[in-house]
C-alpha cells in the first residue's frame, strides 16, 4: 500500500527559500495532498492544500508536477519560528489518510 | 474561541485498565479523528467519524473504540491498555465530510503512557 516519505530533517538559514518535497506514488488522480506545520507538544497545523500544479498562500506555495507522485513544499525567507516540523497528508481512496513521518526543519540565525 | 479541546493532558495507567479520553470541539464541524503520533512514525489515523452517529476505521483501529453521540464529542476509549499504546493522541475535526479533503484542526494532545 503506498504511502508518503519525506526526508528526515533540513537545515536553513534565515531569509533563505527552503523546499520540502513528499513521496506519494500511488496517488490518484483525484487525491489532495495537504501540508501541515507542528511546533513542539502542539497539534499540527494547517498551512496549504493542493491538487495539481502551482498553489500560493501568505504563507507557502505547493508544486505539484504533473505525474502527481510528489509535492513540494516552498516556504519563502525562512525565519527563526519556521523551525518546526512538517507533513504532507494524502489522503487515498476517500478515507485513508497518510501522513508522512514529518520533516524536521532546524532554521539557523 | 475554544476550538478543540481534550482531557486529560496526560495521563499514566496500569497496563489492563480501560481509559477514555476525551475529545470536544465547538465549531461545529461535522468529522472528527483520532491519530496517535509515535517518534519517528508520524501521525496514524485510529478512527475517525463523519457524522454524529458514524465512526469508521483508519490506519491502527485496533485496541481501540470510539462513538460519537453528538456533534461535539468523540471519545477514545482503550477497553484494556498495553504498553505499546503508549503514544501522544490528537483529536482533529474537519468542517466537512473526510473523503471532502478538508483542513483539520487539532486539538492540543493527550500523552499517555501505559505501564
Amino acid at each position: 500500500l503506498a504511502k508518503t516519505t519525506q526526508p528526515i530533517s533540513m537545515d536553513s538559514y534565515e531569509g533563505q527559500e527552503v523546499n520540502i518535497t513528499c513521496s506519494h506514488n500511488n496517488i490518484a488522480t483525484n487525491d489532495y495532498i495537504t501540508w501541515y506545520q507542528q511546533f513542539p507538544s502542539q497539534g499540527p497545523r494547517f498551512i496549504i492544500q493542493g491538487y495539481k500544479t502551482k498553489v500560493t498562500n501568505e504563507v507557502a506555495s505547493l508544486f505539484i508536477p504533473a505525474d502527481r507522485k510528489s509535492s513540494t513544499l516552498s516556504l519563502p525567507r525562512v525565519s527563526l519560528s519556521d523551525t518546526a516540523v512538517y507533513y504532507c497528508l494524502v489522503l487515498y481512496n476517500f478515507n485513508k489518510f497518510y501522513f508522512g513521518s514529518g520533516t524536521k526543519l532546524n532554521v539557523k540565525p | 474561541i475554544a476550538g478543540i479541546t481534550q482531557a486529560p493532558t496526560s495521563q499514566i495507567l496500569a497496563a489492563g485498565r480501560r481509559m477514555t479520553l476525551r475529545c470536544t470541539q465547538d465549531m461545529r464541524h461535522n468529522a472528527m479523528y483520532w491519530y496517535r503520533q509515535d517518534l519517528g512514525l508520524g501521525l496514524r489515523l485510529i478512527h475517525y467519524s463523519n457524522t454524529a452517529g458514524t465512526t469508521g476505521k483508519g490506519e491502527v483501529p485496533d485496541g481501540y473504540s470510539v462513538s460519537r453521540a453528538n456533534t461535539d464529542d468523540f471519545p477514545l476509549t482503550l477497553a484494556s491498555a498495553v504498553p505499546s499504546q503508549t503514544s501522544v493522541y490528537f483529536c482533529a475535526s474537519s468542517e466537512d465530510r473526510v473523503e471532502n479533503y478538508n483542513e483539520q484542526f487539532f486539538g492540543p494532545g493527550t500523552r499517555l503512557t501505559v505501564l
